[in-house]
């Protein structure tokens, strides 16, 4: 079936440690989202890429970074520079345009220890 | 960015109705989602409403816009166990969506 995946799905991270998300999508789409979700605060985007070799920073860029190699993998790197990376993470996508509706994958829960 | 709005937490009776609502600003959205997130979960597209629309009914859900207020609601009919959630209001800004910070929906018997 077609879907997005991400995984993992439980990360932990070490201070100063930079780790990377994965998102996997076989819808053919080709526009992916990166959301930060934190209680009580909805999901806020990170970044977006409406194709192939191209992204843009959504409103909490700072301390993320992603590329865009393959229409099928939107990869999120949690740098060190982030200071406050504990939150649930989740990637969507969503064929191409205006309106048109987002797929979201299940999630990655990434913590401190 | 654009801001949505929505009230934190609702609780209702099994077999009520619940009603959620939703407040928006950007008046050139085009269109608007509701989303459910079960715990542990992704985002799950319960239904969306374009803007030039003022209902839209799909089984139990039924959505209504008022779109001189900038104001949207989801009701849910006959309310089950299994609609015990946390419910997302969007709106679409160009290539991107402005979400709520969710409603926790808690279905009591």
């Amino acid at each position: 079936d077609g879907g997005i995946t991400q995984s993992p799905k439980y990360l932990f991270r070490k201070e100063g440690q930079n780790v990377t998300l994965s998102c996997e999508q076989n819808l053919n789409h080709d526009a992916m989202y990166w959301y930060r979700q934190d209680p009580g605060q909805g999901l806020r985007l990170i970044y977006y890429s409406q194709i192939v070799n191209d992204f843009q920073k959504g409103d909490i860029a700072e301390g993320y970074s992603v590329s865009r190699e393959k229409k099928e993998s939107f990869p999120l790197t949690v740098t060190s520079a982030q200071k406050n990376p504990t939150a649930f993470y989740l990637c969507a996508s969503t064929p191409s345009g205006l309106g048109q509706t987002q797929h979201f994958g299940d999630g990655t829960r990434l913590s401190i220890l | 960015g654009e801001d949505v709005e929505q009230s934190l937490f609702l609780s209702v009776r099994e077999g009520d109705s619940s009603v959620i609502n939703c407040t928006y600003t950007d008046s050139s959205s085009t269109y608007l989602y509701w989303y459910k997130q079960e715990p542990g979960a992704g985002l799950q597209l319960l239904t969306y409403i374009f803007s030039n629309m003022d209902m839209k009914q799909d089984q139990r859900l039924t959505v209504l816009l008022n779109k001189k207020d900038k104001h949207l609601s989801l009701r849910i009919a006959d309310t089950q166990t299994g609609d015990s959630a946390i419910y997302f209001c969007a709106e679409s800004d160009d290539y991107k969506l402005s979400f709520g910070a969710g409603t926790t929906v808690t279905v009591r018997a």
